[in-house]
C-alpha cells in the first residue's frame, strides 16, 4: 500500500510567521499536487509539480518537489489569516492513481 | 467556464435507504472521479469514470455504485445506507483524468445518515 505522509497534521501560528508543510513517501510519483480546502467546500488545486527538484512559487507560497520525486514541501512566507484552511497533497503513482495525504489543518491567528 | 456542480448540497437519509448524488463536470471534461471525505479517514477514492466507462475503482463495498452519461454527467448511488456512510462526497473532473494535470472539485454533497 502506497502512503503519503503529511506533516504536521495541525498547525496554529500567528499572522506574519513562516511555516512549512511536508509530504513524504517511499514511493516515486510522476507528479504531485497541492490543494487547499475550506470548510464545507471541495479542495482547490494550488499547483502541480512534475520534475524532480522543481520549485514553483504562487505569491507567498513556495512548492518544491524532491529530487527523487518521493517528497514535496509547501512553504508559506508571512502567513495571513486568509491562508487558513486544510492543505492536502496528492501524488500520482505509476497506475495514474492519486494517493492522498491526510492533510494539514492550518490556522493563522490575526 | 462553469465549475463542477454537485447536487444536492445537503442530504439527510435514514439507515437502510438509498441515495443518488449528481455531478456535472466542467464542459469538455470527460473524466469524473468520486471521493468520500470523513474527518477520520480523509479523502477516500470511490471510482473514476471516463467516457461512460468505469476506469478505476477504490476499495468500497458494492453498495457504492456509479455511472456516467454521454454528456459526461455522473451519478453515484449508495444503497442500504449505514451510519458510517455519513460524509462529504466530492466529485472531481478533469479533461482526461489520469491525474497529472490536477482536478477541479465540486463543493460536495454533505450526506448525513440517521
Amino acid at each position: 500500500t502506497q502512503l503519503l505522509e503529511q506533516s504536521p497534521q495541525f498547525l496554529s501560528i500567528q499572522e506574519g510567521e513562516n511555516l512549512t508543510v511536508y509530504c513524504n513517501s517511499s514511493s516515486v510519483f510522476s507528479s504531485l499536487q497541492w490543494y487547499r480546502q475550506e470548510p464545507g467546500e471541495g479542495p482547490v488545486l494550488l499547483v502541480t509539480v512534475v520534475t524532480g527538484g522543481e520549485v514553483k512559487k504562487l505569491k507567498r507560497l513556495t512548492f518544491q518537489f524532491g529530487d527523487a520525486r518521493k517528497d514535496s514541501s509547501l512553504h508559506i512566507t508571512a502567513a495571513q489569516p486568509g491562508d487558513t484552511g486544510l492543505y492536502l497533497c496528492a501524488g500520482v503513482d505509476s497506475n495514474y492513481q492519486l494517493i492522498w495525504g491526510a492533510g494539514t489543518k492550518l490556522i493563522i491567528k490575526p | 467556464k462553469a465549475g463542477v456542480t454537485q447536487t444536492p448540497r445537503y442530504l439527510i437519509k435514514t439507515r437502510g435507504q438509498q441515495v443518488t448524488l449528481s455531478c456535472s463536470p466542467i464542459s469538455g471534461h470527460r473524466s469524473v472521479s468520486w471521493y468520500q471525505q470523513t474527518p477520520g479517514q480523509g479523502l477516500q477514492f470511490l471510482f473514476e469514470y471516463f467516457s461512460e466507462t468505469q476506469r478505476n475503482k477504490g476499495n468500497f463495498p458494492g453498495r457504492f455504485s456509479g455511472r456516467q452519461f454521454s454528456n459526461s454527467r455522473s451519478e453515484m448511488n449508495v444503497s442500504t445506507l449505514e451510519l458510517g456512510d455519513s460524509a462529504l462526497y466530492l466529485c472531481a473532473s478533469s479533461e482526461i483524468g489520469q491525474g497529472n494535470y490536477g482536478y477541479t472539485f465540486g463543493s460536495g454533497t454533505r450526506l448525513t445518515v440517521v
